[in-house]
């Protein structure tokens, strides 16, 4: 069974700070990773996401992740957080097993991520 | 289309009747998979289509709610006799193929509310 964890249901910054979110999984598999963002009143959009090879990832809008095994970590990270970033974001972890649950997500309970001017 | 499409984008509804919500996913995608969202929860999974056939549905709640799909086109999850527990907005998603390695694009959602 897959679970996911997102440490803090609400986080706080300043413009220009750093921004980390952090996501732990438990898969018994190997896992496929994903960040996405939801603003108000959308769907979510993928930011990144991990499937094999390097572990770390670079997404869009300057986001990255490191995906560690041994941690059964899959942090999210930007170097400076802008007005913009203001959101909702979800961890999910998915796996490449086939069977009849072939491709389903199942994603973490979101943190709200809050930028102050 | 170029995206995934959901109707209506909101429906409010009184308890105890039927709604219907449809999803139009991207044209060529076979994997379509609703997902619920609560307030203050994560997204919840309901049920996944490959094609017309639905292998998973394990996610679904009761049997108040079921949902089809034909041509490998067009989703409907119809909820019977809603209970105001039912609110939530109802997240469609597609995929090329099942499977995570070929990403997800999401719909905007139907957001739900029984009165």
């Amino acid at each position: 069974a897959q679970s996911v964890t997102q440490l803090g249901s609400h986080v706080s910054v300043s413009e220009g700070a750093l921004v980390l979110l952090r996501c732990n999984y438990s898969s018994s598999v190997p896992p496929y990773l994903f960040w996405y963002v939801q603003y108000p009143n959308q769907g979510l959009q993928l930011l990144l996401k991990y499937t094999t090879g390097a572990t770390l990832v670079k997404g869009i809008n300057g986001f990255e992740a490191e995906f560690k095994k041994s941690e059964t970590s899959f942090h999210l990270t930007k170097p400076s957080a802008h007005m913009s970033d203001a959101a909702e974001y979800f961890c999910a972890v998915g796996y490449n097993a086939g069977g009849t649950s072939y491709g389903k997500l199942t994603f973490g309970q979101g943190t709200i991520l809050t930028v102050h001017p | 289309g170029a995206g995934v499409s959901q109707s209506p984008s909101n429906k409010v509804t009184e308890k105890g009747k039927d709604v219907e919500l449809r999803c139009d996913p991207i044209s060529g995608h076979t994997a379509l998979y609703w997902y619920r969202q609560s307030l203050g929860q994560g997204l919840e999974f309901l049920i996944y289509f490959q094609g017309n056939s639905a292998p998973d549905k394990s996610g679904l709640p009761s049997d108040r709610f079921s949902a089809e799909r034909t041509g490998g086109s067009v989703s409907t999850l119809t909820i019977q006799r809603t209970q105001q527990e039912d609110s939530a907005v109802y997240l469609c998603a597609s995929s090329l193929r099942g499977g995570p390695n070929y990403g997800y694009t999401f719909g905007s959602g139907t957001r739900l509310t029984v009165v």
